[in-house]
């Protein structure tokens, strides 16, 4: 299937700790994007990479490092977990704008 | 900064009606707008794309128009089922600079049987 996928999940973990997230999208996109959900909903933008490339970076705390091993992955690292962290995390892919959106179907990241 | 509104914020309608959701945006220079559906606990599907020359796209039962100079999109959904039931997401990309999406918050709408 084509498609744009994470993992995990779901991932509880406890505050301080180091977690990862990965995502691949096999659409043969060229960028990729991490967005966040909170718990109100609200989607916004975090990074996006574009051929490896970081081209966006929001203000986003530096415990929050992207990386891009090649065009087809973006892994979001998260180090010393807060609280307030915890929200639904969105990968998403894009050829070019003349075709819109791939989203995954989120990772719900827990901290306790 | 771009905002992007979306009203109502949640919608409850029996099945069979016609409705209508909303979105608005504060700065016309987009490159496209699209619409999302989003299932609880569920990732994002994307339903329709309009370019920013467009002024309507369609897909089955959906329709969605852009009115780009006043700001505004609407997604129209015929004859709604209770499968309907979900909240629908509207987006935004920029025209120049960075090209991602910048969201609106949402209309939770409720199909009843």
């Amino acid at each position: 299937d084509t498609a744009v996928s994470q993992t995990p999940k779901y991932l509880v973990t406890q505050m301080g700790n180091d977690k990862s997230i990965k995502c691949e999208q096999n659409l043969g996109h060229d960028t990729m994007y991490w967005y966040k959900q909170d718990s109100k909903k609200f989607l916004k933008i975090m990074f996006s990479y574009n051929n490896k490339e970081l081209i966006i970076n929001e203000t986003v705390p530096n415990r929050f490092s992207p990386k891009s091993p090649d065009k087809a992955h973006l892994n979001l690292h998260i180090n010393s977990l807060e609280l307030g962290d915890s929200a639904v995390y969105f990968c998403a892919s894009s050829r070019d704008d003349n075709y819109g959106y791939t989203f995954g179907s989120g990772t719900r990241l827990t901290v306790v | 900064k771009q905002e992007v509104t979306q009203i109502p914020a949640a919608l409850s309608v029996p099945e069979g009606e016609n409705l209508v959701l909303n979105c608005s945006f504060t700065d016309s220079a987009i490159y496209n707008l699209q619409w999302f559906r989003q299932d609880p606990g569920k990732g994002l599907t994307s339903l329709l794309l309009i370019q920013s020359s467009q002024r309507e796209q369609t897909s089955g039962r959906l329709n969605a128009s852009l009115d780009k100079s006043s700001g505004r999109s609407t997604l129209y959904i015929a004859a709604s089922q209770p499968g309907d039931s979900a909240t629908y997401l509207c987006a935004v990309t920029r025209r120049t600079g960075r090209r991602a999406l910048t969201f609106g918050s949402g209309t939770r709408l409720q199909v009843q049987p």
